[in-house]
Parts: structure tokens; sequence; C-alpha cells
């Protein structure tokens, strides 16, 4: 069965800092792994996501993420934090040639940037 | 202006009550959802349909009913066997129901028992 993981359910930056939140994956096949974002009490947007063409994926708001097969990870960085960002992060996780397409999320990661 | 929309935002039920969360999208998507979301638990999937007349159970159906009768709407009722209810509820779409899909999400319902 897939699963992600996020380590760290509080992450605190300055703004202007460098933003990582980190997500590790477990699955016995290749997975598609996916960013979102949620801003209280709204609805999830999609930052990014992998789909096993480039290793390096390039999102909205400067965000982007690597997906590293020897490590299971998918971590989201930004160079420079902002105000904006303020917000809890959800990674994702879905797999090939099963019959399932939901995504399964993990716990989340709620990112406060501070002035 | 296409998207899902929920309705209604806040819902507020007593014990033993019934009720139903509307869910309609005009992104001409063939695939809905249905997730609960609780503190630290990110989202967890109820119920899917990939075409109309048709839907399957997620990870967390006991205590929820679904159906999909027209490919815009997909409505979820929590029944009184769900034993709690409070959460709040977000429902997706996706193009086609593929692995990559991106799924998109609507505002959401908060559901409160009193």
């Amino acid at each position: 069965a897939q699963s992600v993981t996020q380590l760290g359910s509080h992450v605190s930056v300055s703004e202007g800092a460098l933003v990582l939140l980190r997500c590790n994956y477990s699955s016995s096949v290749p997975p598609y792994l996916f960013w979102y974002v949620q801003y209280p009490n709204q609805g999830l947007q999609l930052l990014l996501k992998y789909t096993s063409a480039a290793t390096l994926v390039k999102g909205i708001n400067g965000f982007e993420a690597e997906f590293k097969k020897s490590e299971t990870s998918f971590h989201l960085t930004k160079p420079s934090a902002h105000m904006s960002d303020a917000a809890e992060y959800f990674c994702a996780v879905t797999m090939k040639d099963t019959g399932r397409r939901a995504l399964t999320f993990g716990s989340g990661t709620r990112l406060q940037v501070q002035p | 202006d296409g998207g899902i929309t929920q309705s209604p935002k806040y819902l507020f039920r007593k014990e033993g009550q019934n009720v139903t969360l509307s869910c309609e999208q005009n992104l001409n998507h063939d695939a809905m959802y249905w997730y609960r979301q609780d503190p630290g638990q990110g989202l967890r999937l109820i119920y899917y349909s990939q075409i109309v007349n048709d839907f399957q159970k997620g990870d967390i159906a006991e205590g929820y009913s679904v159906s999909r009768e027209k490919k815009e709407s997909f409505p979820l009722t929590v029944t009184s066997a769900q034993k709690n209810p409070t959460a709040f509820y977000l429902c997706a779409s996706s193009t086609a129901g593929t692995a990559t899909d991106t799924q998109y999400f609507g505002p959401g319902t908060r559901l409160t028992v009193l």
C-alpha cells in the first residue's frame, strides 16, 4: 500500500529565509507525487506534481520539489519565504497501474512565516 | 468561471439526523471525490466516482452514502450511523480519474454535530 510521511507538523521560518518541507513516500511501485497548499478554511490548490518526467519539478508561487528515488523523498522548497506563504501544505501520492485513482495524503505541515 | 461549488459552507447537525452535503462542478470532469479532513490527520477518502451511475467506497465509507446521477453533481449524505461526523468535508474532481490527473478542490463544508 502507498503512503506518505510529512516530517514536522509545524515549521516556522523568517520572511526571506529558505522554506523546506519534507515528504517521504512508501510504495512498492513507482509513485506519482503531488504537493497541495491549503489556506485557512479553504479548499486545496495544487502547487506541483511529479509524473515521472523531470525529477526536478517547478510549481506555482516559486515552489519546487525534487523526486529522489534513492531517498524515497519529494521535499518541497522555496528559496525565499513570503508572508503570503503561511498555510498548510500537504504531500500526496497516487500509483499507476492500480485501480485506485484517489490521492493518499500525508498529515500536513503548517508553515508559519515570521516577519 | 469554471470550478467546484460546495454548499452549505457551514452545517450543523443534531444527533440522529441525516444531512446531505452538495458538490457541483462545471469543469466537465468525469471523476469526483469526497474527502474528510480532521486536524492533524490530513485528508482521508470517503467515496469516489469515475463515471456517472458508478461509485466506489474509499478508506472511511462507513456511515456515509453518495449518488452520481448527473456528471456535474456528487452529493454526500452523512447518516446517523456515522459516529463522529464533525469534520471539514472537501469535494474534488478530475478529468478522467487517471493517476496523474490534477484534482481540483471545492471550498469545503464544515459540519458540526450539536
